[in-house]
């Protein structure tokens, strides 16, 4: 049962272009999102939070959107650059355990 | 502040052996999580340690363990080694519990089994 999905297992947007990567998640209970970048071989990074509570945050070139009623939310990259380029994980929490649920992935690669 | 230490960095192991892989965390958090990554898979949660407590466990098998000391620092310990458990292995800490704020991760420990 994935209760956080990343549908899209790759993604390709030009260099200086917007990158869009998005999550879908079954679970209601759910009230904290986040987002981690990955390069190969090393560990992730946290890049951007959202609590439920709100439907959007920025930070930088990042920002994530939040559709509570679609159980969707999606990180915007503006401009794409090359460094850009990894494996995006979305994770979510909620409830009483505090377990965090992980997305499979979407791999970004930035053309030149 | 030093980051989240794992060693080894690299190991290389054969079938039937056992590893213990070491993390220690950010000075000042309480939890320390493992994950599993393998080629094309995300991140497949092993367990949560809290306060030398397991607090959540992954749907491994009990070849898989692990333990927190007092200092935090944490061990996960794989038993009778097979092939399918090369991967890389992550450790993430945090100050509350891991669903709660952000996890900071180290490099991981790349478990090759012949």
């Amino acid at each position: 049962d994935q209760q956080v999905k990343q549908n899209s297992p790759s993604l390709s947007v030009q260099e200086g272009r917007i990158s869009i990567l998005n999550c879908d998640y079954t679970n209601s209970m759910f009230d904290y999102f986040l987002w981690y970048k990955k390069y190969p071989a090393e560990g992730p990074t946290f890049l951007i939070s959202i609590s439920s509570i709100k439907d959007k945050n920025e930070d930088g070139r990042f920002t994530v959107f939040l559709n509570k009623s679609a159980k969707h939310l999606s990180l915007h990259i503006v401009p794409s650059q090359p460094g850009d380029s990894a494996v995006y994980f979305c994770a979510a929490s909620g409830g009483s355990n505090y377990q965090l649920i992980w997305g499979a992935g979407t791999k970004l690669i930035i053309k030149p | 502040k030093a980051g989240v230490t794992q060693t080894p960095r690299y190991l290389i192991k054969t079938r039937g052996q056992q590893v213990t892989l070491s993390c220690s965390p950010i000075s000042g958090h309480r939890s320390v999580s493992w994950y599993q990554q393998t080629p094309g898979q995300g991140l497949q949660f092993l367990f949560e340690y809290f306060s030398e407590t397991q607090r959540n466990k992954g749907n491994f098998p009990g070849r898989f363990s692990g333990r927190q000391f007092s200092n935090s620092r944490s061990e996960m310990n794989v038993s009778t080694l097979e092939l399918g458990d090369s991967a890389l292995y992550l450790c993430a800490s945090s100050t509350g519990r891991q669903g709660s704020e952000k996890l900071f991760f180290g490099s991981g420990t790349q478990l090759s089994v012949l």
